[in-house]
């Protein structure tokens, strides 16, 4: 079972949309989750660091739900620049990240 | 304020040759990351270092060598280049707690090894 798993997509949405990624972790132990926003042929960027209470960020809303181990991302209002690649991403132990393979968004007129 | 850079920008070398990527930060932090990414992998750790002179194995190490002799500085060392290195590489830096804080990233490097 890999670390960090995502639906891989793509997900077609219009614009003004509401679409939902979620992602599952395997290290019970993680502490620190994020969503990190890759566009095509550019390095990853942060999107937004994901609480346990949940955090909003604009149109964006993280989740992450420890019982269950996953993590969620929420984009309304859905922009043609929002079209990129979401990398979910998880500490393995204190000094090291796993990436997620990503799930890809595009957004069209 | 540059952030993170890397040089160069896209390399072709031919198998069994060797070459050296640098990665640079001014940002003065502590952590320093090479990935590789391919296509349908993700981003899979090479190298990493804690701080200055420190270096330690990620999840895919073998054929790869690093050194950090200046802390904003973070080399890594193909010795012998083989297609399956054929890639795009991150370089990535964070503060003072590693895991937990953001991770900056360089433009990467496209490397082709023929």
């Amino acid at each position: 079972r890999k670390e960090v798993e995502q639906d891989p997509g793509p997900f077609n949405v219009p614009e003004g949309a509401t679409v939902a990624f979620n992602c599952t972790y395997s290290n019970s132990a993680s502490q620190s989750f994020f969503w990190y926003r890759q566009d095509c042929r550019k390095e990853p960027k942060l999107l937004m660091s994901v609480y346990s209470s949940g955090n909003e960020d604009g149109r964006f809303t993280a989740q992450l739900n420890r019982a269950s181990q996953y993590i969620s991302l929420l984009i309304r209002d859905s922009k043609l620049s929002d079209s990129a690649t979401y990398l979910c991403v998880v500490n393995s132990d204190p000094d090291k990240l796993i990436f997620g393979t990503g799930t890809r968004l595009q957004v069209f007129p | 304020n540059a952030g993170v850079t890397q040089t160069p920008k896209f390399r072709v070398l031919k198998t069994g040759q060797s070459m050296t990527l640098l990665c640079a930060q001014d940002m003065n932090h502590e952590y320093m990351y090479w990935y590789r990414q391919d296509p349908g992998m993700g981003l899979r750790l090479i190298h990493y270092s804690v701080g200055e002179g420190t270096t330690a194995k990620g999840e895919v190490p073998d054929g790869y060598n690093v050194s950090r002799l200046k802390k904003q500085n973070f080399l890594l060392g193909l010795e012998s280049a083989a297609p399956s290195q054929t890639s795009v590489y991150f370089c990535a830096s964070s503060g003072l707690t590693g895991a937990g804080e953001t991770q900056y990233f360089g433009p990467g490097t496209r490397l082709l090894v023929l």
